[in-house]
């Protein structure tokens, strides 16, 4: 059974400085997403990942993926008050006999993110 | 371009009652997942919809059924409720194509 396991669960940083939310995974994936919500709203896609050593960037985030250690990483950069939410890391696999489309996507708990001035 | 829509926003049942969520797709995507979200917890997979066929269910009891039509629209049915059927219900769309997930804004469901 496919695990996925961020840490932290929780994280207080402090505007300016940087810190990084880790996901692993316990079996092979074929993709791996991040995910921010805020609170009472829905899920905002942010980044995929598809490869072995893919990067992506966004502003003040930026997403890696290593799929022989499967793990993920989501770097944040000079935190800033907006940033503040729980961002979710997900793992999606295809589906056999449905010639490669995306089957379910397993996620984890989450990492709440609150960054005070 | 709508994104992924979902109705109705927010409901209250009592325990026993049926309750039936909708969604509509964003443009272009053909499949439908829904997921439920517990309070605190991160989503869990309840099945997916291609061509009107049910192709991925999660572990969910057969109280949850659903329903894709012509058009991608789905429908989530949720039989005998329980109090812990209490979450957020959420719709996620993707295609082929483009096989990301996107998600609708949720259904709040209150079992009291």
């Amino acid at each position: 059974e496919l695990k996925v396991e961020q840490n932290p669960l929780f994280l207080s940083m402090q505007e300016g400085k940087n810190y990084t939310i880790y996901c692993n995974y316990s079996t092979t994936s074929d993709r791996l997403y991040w995910y921010r919500q805020d609170p009472g709203k829905s899920l905002e896609s942010l980044f995929v990942l598809l490869s072995n050593g893919a990067v992506k960037q966004e502003g003040r985030l930026m997403a890696s993926l290593d799929t022989k250690a499967r793990l993920s990483t989501l770097h944040i950069t000079a935190a800033v008050h907006d940033l503040s939410a729980t961002y979710f890391c997900a793992v999606g696999h295809k589906l056999a006999g449905y010639g490669g489309s995306q089957g379910n996507l397993i996620f984890g708990k989450g990492t709440k993110l609150s960054v005070k001035p | 371009d709508a994104g992924v829509t979902q109705s109705p926003t927010h409901l209250i049942k009592t325990r026993g009652q049926q309750v039936t969520l909708r969604c509509s797709p964003k443009s272009g995507h053909d499949t439908v997942s829904w997921y439920q979200q517990a309070l605190g917890q991160g989503p869990q997979f309840i099945f997916q919809y291609y061509e009107e066929e049910e192709r991925q269910r999660g572990n969910f009891p057969d109280r949850f059924s659903g329903h894709q039509f012509p058009n991608y629209s789905s429908e989530l049915n949720v039989n005998a409720l329980l109090l812990g059927d209490s979450a957020l219900y959420l719709c996620a769309s993707s295609s082929g194509t483009h096989q990301t997930q996107y998600f609708g804004p949720g259904t709040r469901l209150l079992v009291l």
